[in-house]
C-alpha cells in the first residue's frame, strides 16, 4: 500500500465553482501535513500546512481528519490562475516525507 | 523567508559529462536537504536525503555512485550527475528543511537534457 494515496483527476472546473481534493496517508504516527501547488515546468511551492483544528487562508481551507487517516483541500470561487497540479505531503517518521502523485485541475473560463 | 536557490536552471551537454546541481538555503540552514527527480507529468521521485557531514541516504533503485551528493555545509548540498547520458535527462528539485516537522522549501529546479 502506498504512503499517501491521492486522486490524480484531472478536475475541470468552471471558474467560480468549488472543489474538494483529498488525500488520504497510511502511517497513522504522521504528524505533518501539507499542500503544494505546482505549475507545470516549475517547482512546488508550499500552499499551506494542514492542523488539527483545520485552518483556511483566503479561498483555500485545509482539514486533517486523523481517525479516517485523511487530509483534503477546499478550493472556493475557483480562479482560471488555480489551474495547477496539488501535490499533498506528508510527514512519516523523521525527516521522511511522502508525496501524493498530485491532483491535476483546470479552471475553465 | 525559507528561501532555496538551485543552480543551475538548465544544462543541455554531451554525453559522458558530469553535471553538478547545487542548492543553497539562502536565509536558513537546513538541518536535510532531499533531492528529488521529476519526469514529465509525473509525480517527484526522491532520490536521496542529505544530511549536513554525514553520507547521503539514497532510495532504492537509485545509483550512489552515479548521483553523488555532497552536503558540506548547512546551507549547501550538491548533486553530481556523473558521466550523464540520455537517459539522465530530467528536471532535479532540491528541498531544504528547517528542522523535522517542517514544510519543505524547494529550490527552482534544474531541468538537464543530455545530448
Amino acid at each position: 500500500r502506498k504512503e499517501v494515496e491521492q486522486d490524480p483527476g484531472p478536475f475541470n472546473v468552471p471558474e467560480g465553482a468549488t472543489v474538494a481534493f483529498n488525500c488520504t496517508y497510511s502511517n497513522s504516527a504522521s504528524q505533518s501535513f501539507f499542500w503544494y501547488r505546482q505549475d507545470c515546468r516549475k517547482e512546488p511551492k508550499l500552499l499551506m500546512s494542514v492542523y488539527s483544528s483545520g485552518n483556511e487562508d483566503g479561498r483555500f481551507t485545509a482539514q486533517l481528519n486523523r481517525a479516517s487517516q485523511y487530509i483534503s483541500l477546499l478550493i472556493r470561487d475557483s480562479k482560471l490562475s488555480d489551474s495547477a497540479t496539488y501535490l499533498c505531503v506528508v510527514n512519516g517518521d523523521g525527516n521522511q516525507f511522502y508525496f501524493g502523485t498530485g491532483t491535476s485541475l483546470t479552471v475553465i473560463p | 523567508g525559507a528561501v532555496v536557490s538551485q543552480h543551475p536552471s538548465r544544462v543541455i551537454c554531451k554525453s559522458g559529462t558530469s553535471v553538478k546541481i547545487e542548492c543553497r538555503s539562502l536565509d536558513f540552514q537546513a538541518t536535510t536537504m532531499f533531492w528529488y527527480r521529476q519526469f514529465p507529468k509525473k509525480s517527484l521521485m526522491l532520490m536521496a536525503t542529505s544530511n549536513e557531514g554525514s553520507k547521503a541516504t539514497y532510495e532504492q533503485g537509485v545509483e550512489k555512485d552515479k548521483f553523488l551528493i555532497n552536503h558540506a555545509s548547512l546551507t549547501l548540498s550538491t548533486l553530481t550527475v556523473t558521466s550523464a547520458h540520455p537517459e539522465d535527462s530530467s528536471f532535479y528539485i532540491c528541498s531544504a528543511i528547517i528542522k523535522g516537522g517542517q514544510p519543505q522549501h524547494f529550490g527552482d529546479g534544474t531541468r538537464l537534457s543530455i545530448l
